[in-house]
């Protein structure tokens, strides 16, 4: 398997433009999970999808970002209108959780090598 | 409130020497805690999950303790080699709702020297 997949690996862009990051999961897990870290805040957990469902999305800043998983192989995490406060390395990551005697018991994560993104 | 810190926050160790990381957290109710390391650039790696039933696992020269009285974590590395220099992560997950919820550590930052 070729791991969780990423793209863009690198994104510049300036400030009010939209950005949209997509990641490819692991065939076969699934939850999926958005990450962003920065040398501030470290790493945060944005939003996390169980079998395409938002489950938790308490860690999405604020409206301008939203994330899809239409399908079980493929989300995106979009930025409307993206701020020079958003620029940080993106990482989705993606893991099989199978259900436990006291709630869903969740394998390892599979991070992908994120996407750098700089808004100018 | 639900909170996971690591010691040291950085760490130089000469290579071969041994070293132990810290991770104390106040999750509740505990489901699992995890060691990631992240290479410079790279996406964190998974090194060890531990339930509440374990008190120790090794991946290679990686071991890891849980002592779930006391809400400590560590994990040793023996022998320490320069690849060694990376990010390490400890991540505390708890249940909510039915779902694994993840609470992260700062990370410690080892740099291992020739």
């Amino acid at each position: 398997d070729a791991g969780v997949i990423q793209s863009p690996r690198h994104e510049v862009t300036e400030m009010g433009q939209e950005v949209t990051l997509r990641c490819k999961p692991i065939s076969g897990h699934n939850s999926l999970f958005w990450y962003r870290q920065t040398m501030m805040r470290g790493l945060e957990l944005l939003i996390y999808f169980n079998n395409n469902v938002p489950i938790d999305d308490s860690g999405m800043p604020e409206d301008r970002f939203s994330a899809k998983m239409p399908n079980a192989s493929f989300s995106t995490l979009k930025i409307q209108p993206s701020e020079p406060r958003d620029s940080a390395v993106y990482f989705c990551a993606s893991s099989l959780e199978v259900p436990g005697t006291s709630g869903y018991k969740q394998e390892t994560q599979y991070f992908g090598p994120g996407t750098r993104l700089l808004v100018l | 409130k639900n909170q996971v810190e690591q010691s040291p926050q950085s760490l130089i160790i000469l290579e071969g020497k041994n070293c132990t990381l810290q991770c104390n957290y106040t999750v509740s109710p505990f489901s699992n805690l995890r060691w990631y390391k992240q290479d410079t650039g790279r996406g964190p790696v998974s090194l060890t999950i531990m339930t509440f039933s374990e008190n120790t696992k090794s991946n290679g020269r990686y071991t890891a303790t849980l002592d779930a009285d006391t809400k400590q974590s560590s994990l040793h590395i023996t022998a320490s080699q320069l690849s060694d220099s990376a990010s390490y992560i400890c991540v505390v997950s708890h249940l909510s709702g039915g779902y694994n919820k993840l609470i992260f550590g700062a990370g410690t930052r080892l740099a291992v020297h020739p």
